[in-house]
């Protein structure tokens, strides 16, 4: 059974660094063809991706806030990272982590297994 | 960047109705990797994270109930909900893995009448 969680810095003053967790199970991020990828979503409004890490320790990053963002993996703890420097309100989400798995070849898919989410409050 | 947009945004049934949510991409999101098209669809219910419901334009996620059928190709999309129940109130999204960064559609509110 695939599980993932979030954790995270909850509340954060504007400049400072955003630092989540997700911890999962039912699967390895050292095993070929294992993805985990974050993505974000503001109170009441839609999706928007962050970046995918995988198995290789290949990363992508959305270009948008790509100079903000550090995607890592420590696969002795089943866990993936992701920071964000100099946050700002527009950071203000719930962040989730995401499980993909790559399909022939492909490095860019969809989610299969989402965790719960946790939120994020930026605000001064 | 992938542009999706989805329509409605929203729209509201009554229960056993069949529904159609629409979603066209800026550009073709054909592959040529299996000769399928790259687009996922996901269904959002109040206070709950996205779960996946198609993948590849129209495979069913596995325990995914066959109301729910995806179809199109290159740049339009539908995601048919058959005989809407209760449970499937909830905002559903489109999402293409064409190319990077990976983009989402704006969403459709479904309500249940």
């Amino acid at each position: 059974q695939v599980t993932l969680k979030e954790s995270g810095s909850g509340i954060l003053q504007p400049s400072q660094t955003l630092s989540l967790t997700c911890t999962f199970s039912g699967f390895s991020l050292s095993t070929y063809g294992m993805g985990v990828g974050w993505i974000r979503q503001p109170s009441g409004k839609g999706l928007e991706w962050l970046a995918n890490i995988w198995w290789d320790d290949d990363k992508y990053y959305n270009p948008s806030l790509k100079n903000r963002l550090t995607i890592s993996k420590d696969t002795s703890n089943n866990q993936a990272f992701l920071k964000i420097t100099n946050v700002d309100t527009a950071d203000t989400a719930t962040y989730y982590c995401a499980r993909m798995t790559v399909y022939y070849g492909l490095l860019l898919n969809w989610f299969a297994y989402w965790g719960q989410g946790t939120l994020v409050t930026v605000s001064s | 960047d992938i542009v999706m947009t989805q329509s409605p945004s929203s729209l509201a049934v009554s229960a056993g109705e069949t529904v159609t949510i629409n979603c066209k991409s800026s550009q073709s999101l054909f592959g040529s990797v299996r000769q399928k098209n790259y687009l996922a669809w996901y269904q959002q219910k109040p206070g709950q994270s996205p779960k996946l419901l198609i993948y590849l334009a129209s495979t069913r996620e596995s325990g995914v109930p066959d109301r729910f059928i995806g179809s199109g190709s290159g740049t339009d999309f539908t995601l048919t909900i058959s005989s809407v129940q209760a449970e499937d109130l909830a905002n559903y999204y489109c999402q293409q893995y064409y190319d990077s960064p990976l983009t989402f559609g704006s969403g459709t509110k479904l309500e249940i009448k």
